[in-house]
């Protein structure tokens, strides 16, 4: 079973512009979450999708914001690019909400911010 | 919210012995404790979780331990070998898995000394 794929790897953008990230999680899993990983704060949780809506959301600014398809894929976009929004963004998708189903992540998209 | 703490940052052992891992929770409605290793470039991948309802779980050379009581978990590896080097996350969610994002610790960074 393929794992989660996140395109595109890498990513080079300047200020003020905007970027999508997309995310297919393993198949079958309906439940995708994004993080925000930097050497400063480490993980952070940003939002979750399950069926096609924003369940959670994490503490960031309304820049940032996502949406899941009904195939379970997620995108994710960050509007106004700042300098300190360089990150490794990374996906994870898990079986369903409930309790105990572990989350499985990509290998992440790395935006670099000039 | 949930506060994660880990520690140590950095932890140097001589290949074969022990290493432990220990981490803190401040909510104590989390019930699910997940760890995570991450190599240089990789993503993050689950290498063990425990539930609240256990003290104590073992696969192979690693094991977690839960002080609910306490609010901490530890993560144990024995015989430790070059490719455990890694960077380890401990992680805390209230609901279990997606559905309310998890909390990270800010990371171990494991070095085996041959």
């Amino acid at each position: 079973k393929a794992g989660v794929t996140q395109t595109p790897r890498y990513l080079i953008k300047t200020r003020g512009q905007q970027v999508t990230l997309s995310c297919s999680p393993i198949s079958g899993h309906r439940s995708v979450s994004w993080y925000q990983q930097t050497p400063g704060q480490g993980l952070q949780f940003l939002f979750e999708y399950f069926s096609e809506t924003q369940r959670n959301k994490g503490n960031f600014p309304g820049r940032f914001s996502g949406r899941q398809f009904s195939n379970s894929r997620s995108e994710m976009n960050v509007s106004t690019l700042e300098l300190g929004d360089s990150a490794l963004y990374l996906c994870a998708s898990s079986l369903d909400r409930g309790q105990g189903q572990p989350q499985h992540f990509g290998d992440g998209t790395r935006l670099s911010i000039l | 919210g949930e506060n994660v703490e880990q520690h140590p940052s950095t932890l140097s052992v001589q290949e074969g012995d022990s290493a432990v891992i220990k981490c803190t929770y401040s909510d104590s409605a989390s019930n699910y404790f997940p760890w995570y290793k991450q190599e240089l470039g990789k993503r993050p991948q689950l290498i063990i979780d425990i539930r609240s309802n256990v003290g104590e779980k073992k696969d192979q050379r690693i094991a977690v331990t839960l002080n609910k009581t306490a609010k901490h978990f530890s993560l144990h590896i024995t015989e430790t070998q070059p490719e455990d080097s890694a960077v380890y996350f401990c992680a805390a969610s209230v609901s279990g898995g997606g559905a309310d994002g998890l909390t990270f610790g800010k990371g171990t960074h494991l070095i085996i000394q041959p």
